[in-house]
C-alpha cells in the first residue's frame, strides 16, 4: 500500500547547523508531495509541496526536491534557528484520489538549540 | 479571514460520556477530514467527507461517528465504545485535486478522567 517513510527523531543541533530530514514514499502513479511543520500544541501548517517529478518546493529557507527516481522527498535548511524546533510530518496525496486524504509519515522532532 | 475552526481547544470526559469536537470551515472546501494524533506519533485517519451528507470510514472510524449536514461543518462525536480516546484531534479540509494543499485546524485536545 502507499506508505511514507521519514528519519527517526528526535534530531538536535545547534543554531545555524544544516538540517536534513529524509522521507521517502511508496505510492502507485504520481503522487503530491507535501512538508508540514507542528509547533507545540498546535495544528500543522504547510511548509511547502511540490506535485511532480522534479519539482523543487521551498518556503522559509527550507527547500525539498521531489525526485522520482529516489521516491524521495528529503528537506534541508541552511541554517536553522531556534525557532524551527518543531515537529515535520512528510505526506503524500494520491494523484489517482482527486479528493485526496494525505498520507503521513510519523513525524521527526527537530530540536534547535542556542 | 478564511479558515478553520475547530473547538473547544481542552475536552475532558468521563469515562462513559459521548463528547463531540466542532470543526467548522470557511473556506468553501468540498472535503474534510479528521485525523488522531497520539504523542511522539504520527497522524491517523478517523473519518473523511467529500461531499455534503456522505462520509467514508478512515483507518481508525471504530468508536467515532460524524455528521456532514452542512459544506461548513463535520463534527466528530467520540462514543464510550473508544477504548483509549485521551488524544489530540485534527480537522482539515481540501479542495478538490491531487495538488492541493490540505488545511488544517488548531487541534483539540480531548483527555479522560
Amino acid at each position: 500500500g502507499d506508505s511514507v517513510t521519514q528519519m527517526e527523531g528526535p534530531v538536535t543541533l545547534s543554531e545555524e547547523a544544516f538540517l536534513t530530514i529524509n522521507c521517502t514514499y511508496t505510492a502507485t502513479g504520481y503522487p503530491s508531495l507535501f512538508w508540514y511543520v507542528q509547533y507545540p500544541g498546535e495544528g500543522l501548517q504547510l511548509l511547502l509541496k511540490a506535485t511532480k517529478a522534479d519539482d523543487k518546493g521551498s518556503n522559509k529557507g527550507f527547500e525539498a526536491t521531489y525526485r522520482k527516481e529516489t521516491t524521495s522527498f528529503h528537506l534541508e535548511k541552511g541554517s536553522v534557528q531556534v525557532s524551527d524546533s518543531a515537529v515535520y510530518f512528510c505526506a503524500l496525496r494520491l494523484s489517482t484520489d482527486s479528493w485526496g486524504k494525505l498520507q503521513f509519515g510519523a513525524g521527526t522532532q527537530v530540536v534547535v538549540t542556542p | 479571514d478564511g479558515g478553520i475552526t475547530q473547538s473547544p481547544k481542552y475536552l475532558f470526559r468521563k469515562e462513559g460520556q459521548n463528547v463531540t469536537l466542532s470543526c467548522e470551515q470557511n473556506l468553501n472546501h468540498d472535503a474534510m477530514y479528521w485525523y488522531r494524533q497520539d504523542p511522539g506519533q504520527g497522524l491517523r485517519l478517523i473519518y473523511y467527507s467529500q461531499i455534503v451528507n456522505d462520509f467514508q470510514k478512515g483507518d481508525i472510524a471504530e468508536g467515532y461517528s460524524v455528521s456532514r449536514e452542512k459544506k461548513e461543518s463535520f463534527p466528530l462525536t467520540v462514543t464510550s465504545a473508544q477504548k483509549n480516546p485521551t488524544a489530540f484531534y485534527l480537522c482539515a479540509s481540501t479542495p478538490p485535486r491531487s495538488g492541493n494543499t490540505i488545511y488544517f485546524g488548531e487541534g483539540s485536545w480531548l483527555t479522560v478522567v
